[in-house]
């Protein structure tokens, strides 16, 4: 059972606009999340995490939004630029030293 | 900030040999790294959990005496893929940690294994 879901295999946008993209967990023992960007043929670089005594991160154009209740989290991009154009991961960890948990991606892309 | 590097970064092999993959921390001490394996349109899988100077541990269903994990320093945590078969073929990334806490990790470059 899969704990940590992107249901959105993929998602286009306009340049200029707002992305969002989606994530859902199943275990409440989760406490950190993070978000990685992949880019073809190489490894996924950290973006942007956030911790579950906060509701929201920013950083520069990309912000999470967590929310504890329904165990979903997002991660919006603005304003999305065709450089975003990568898969995205969402990830949770459980406190201690245990293994991120990433969901199955979801592609972005970024149309000029 | 941090870096990881993995090399080599692509690997073709004929089937029945084996491959060697280093993972290294270029500017921090890595007690803790991790190896993953990217399968087409799916997640990063964790196939193990290297620690320095013990015995790796396997996630379920990873084959321990297929997949050989060495973390001899804490610079350099090394996958060999023994035996080698086209099935293994795949993206193999590897992670480490700062602290040994996995909140944010640093990820290495890949190494994408084709077996022929």
């Amino acid at each position: 059972d899969q704990q940590v879901k992107q249901n959105s295999p993929s998602l286009s946008v306009q340049e200029g606009r707002i992305s969002i993209l989606n994530c859902d967990y199943t275990n409440s023992m989760f406490d950190y999340f993070l978000w990685y960007k992949k880019y073809p043929a190489e490894g996924p670089t950290f973006l942007i995490s956030i911790s579950s005594i906060k509701d929201k991160n920013e950083d520069g154009r990309f912000t999470v939004f967590l929310n504890k209740s329904a165990k979903h989290l997002s991660l919006h991009i603005v304003p999305s630029q065709p450089g975003d154009s990568a898969v995205y991961f969402c990830a949770a960890s459980a406190t201690g030293n245990t293994p991120l948990v990433f969901g199955k991606g979801t592609r972005l892309s970024v149309i000029a | 900030g941090a870096v990881v590097s993995q090399h080599p970064s692509r690997v073709i092999c004929k089937s029945g040999t084996s491959v060697k993959i280093e993972c290294r921390s270029l500017d921090f001490q890595a007690t803790t790294m991790f190896w993953y394996r990217q399968f087409p349109k799916k997640s990063l899988m964790l196939m193990a959990t290297s620690n320095e100077g013990s015995k790796a541990t396997y996630e379920q269903g990873v084959e321990k005496d297929k997949f050989l994990i060495n973390h001899a320093s804490l610079t350099l945590s090394t996958l060999t893929v023994t035996s080698a078969h086209p099935e293994d073929s795949s993206f193999y990334i590897c992670s480490a940690s700062l602290t040994g806490f996995t909140g944010e990790l640093f990820f290495g470059e890949g190494s994408r294994l084709t077996v022929l």
